[in-house]
């Protein structure tokens, strides 16, 4: 399968700061990238969808001017947690599908970003 | 938006037997249904898909059945072996609004 690479795997950071975390599709081009939380033992909860070149579809309850996301090119997603809260602590996960292949919808996770505030 | 429920939460098994894992959806226009399965510390893994031109498929011992009327899709596993315990996820996708929406996920435990 395809690959996907997310960095960094697990990040510490104080309260107040701003955290980037990457997803890279390294072997395909990803027209649309996910972005997921996940909290112990629990499902993965969508927080937004990012296709190439546009604004981010924000599912409902996730803040926008929190959880910033940029799509810029087509192997590349960022989400920047700003001024963070020991409550953002979670594992966020990507994943990446190209919607261009019409036999191939399945979407590639990136290793997941395990996130502590502090 | 598409909801999608997943049960049981959590299932154990003996090795050998069958383990069966059930999902509903509520959007009709969701079209492609995958599973993944997610060992600890790991992140989610395909195991196997459907789309809604189909009613049944099978990968040797794993097998998806799709019943669009009443908008439900199951996970089927048989001769359950201990590394076939994990976390699988259902999920739901329609094409056109382009997103991915996972159940709540059940633990499979398969006792050796």
């Amino acid at each position: 399968g395809a690959v996907v690479s997310q960095h960094p795997s697990w990040v510490i950071c104080k309260s107040g700061t701003s955290v980037k975390i990457e997803c890279r599709s390294l072997d395909f081009q990803a027209t649309t990238m996910f972005w997921y939380r996940q909290f112990p033992k629990q499902s993965l909860m969508l927080m937004a969808t990012s296709n190439e070149g546009s604004k981010a579809t924000y599912e409902q309850g996730v803040e926008k001017d929190k959880f910033l996301i940029n799509h810029a090119s087509l192997t590349l997603s960022t989400l920047t947690v700003t001024s963070a809260h020991p409550e953002d602590s979670s594992f966020y996960i990507c994943s990446a599908r190209d919607i261009r292949r019409a036999k191939n919808t399945e979407a590639f996770f990136g290793q997941g970003t395990r996130l502590t505030v502090v | 938006g598409e909801n999608v429920e997943q049960h049981p939460s959590t299932l154990s098994v003996q090795e050998g037997d069958s383990a069966v894992i059930k999902c509903t959806y509520s959007d009709s226009a969701s079209n492609y249904f995958p599973w993944y399965k997610q060992e600890l510390g790991k992140r989610p893994q395909l195991i196997i898909d459907i789309r809604s031109n189909v009613g049944e498929k099978k990968d040797q011992r794993i097998a998806v059945t799709l019943n669009k009327t009443a908008k439900h899709f199951s996970l089927h596993i048989t001769e359950t072996q201990p590394e076939d315990s994990a976390v699988y996820f259902c999920a739901a996708s329609n094409w056109g609004n382009n997103d991915m929406r996972f159940g709540a996920g059940t633990r499979l435990t398969v006792k050796p």
